[in-house]
């Protein structure tokens, strides 16, 4: 079964840690993406990356960075957590091509305190 | 960025009942994703839309890409309380990336 996996469901960190965030795919899939979901605003794009150490920002970069030293592995980062980034963060990973769906994680639930 | 608007945010409806879904936008989108999430899991792709005027079935859910290529519509017959979730459109730009609606959460009441 192919799958999209986020290291951690739930994740309470302090104001001012640095946060790691993983994902791994298993699919070969070239493209990898972050998003944050909140009540009412939806998916936002934080980062994506089209290839091995390739990034671009999304709408959101703010406060984020992203580190992709290997085709299946994205990793989010916080370099100094906020309670405004209190969000539930999924990871989803996509093939080239038109048309074709991504496939997400699970989610990583992060509350900032 | 593109704009999605998905109607109604909220719908509460008894089993049996049909229901549409819409998702609105001014922009043209070159496809257009459906998506079902379910409470503490990640969005699962129902359909991917093409065409302008296309309709896809996926057993009591239809799904239709308006003309234009602007808006689409998810149809669902006897609602099951396995229907229950929240519904996210997705409009494909460049050719890699998509701007996703804001949702619409649904509960199908036994």
């Amino acid at each position: 079964d192919v799958k999209v996996t986020q290291s951690s469901r739930y994740l309470v960190k302090r104001t001012g840690e640095k946060v790691f965030l993983e994902c791994v795919q298993d699919m070969d899939h070239e493209n990898m993406f972050w998003y944050r979901q909140d009540p009412g605003l939806g998916l936002r794009l934080i980062y994506f990356s089209y290839d091995v150490k390739m990034k671009e920002k999304g709408d959101i970069p703010e406060g984020y960075s992203v580190s992709r030293e290997k085709k299946e592995r994205f990793s989010l980062i916080l370099e100094s957590a906020s309670t405004n980034q209190t969000s539930m963060y999924l990871c989803a990973s996509r093939k080239w091509g038109r048309g074709g769906g991504y496939t997400f994680g699970s989610g990583t639930r992060l509350t900032v305190v | 960025t593109q704009l999605l608007e998905q109607s109604p945010q909220f719908l509460s409806i008894q089993e049996g009942e049909n229901l549409t879904v819409y998702c609105n936008s001014s922009s043209v989108f070159s496809s257009l994703q459906w998506y079902r999430q379910e409470p503490g899991e990640g969005p699962v792709l129902l359909v991917t839309v093409v065409t302008g005027g296309e309709v896809k079935k996926l057993k009591r859910l239809t799904f239709q890409f308006g003309d234009a290529r602007k808006d689409s519509s998810l149809h669902i017959t006897a609602a099951q309380p396995g229907d229950t979730g929240l519904y996210l459109c997705a409009g494909e730009v460049n050719g890699n990336q998509f701007y996703f609606g804001t949702g619409t959460s649904l509960t199908v009441i036994p």
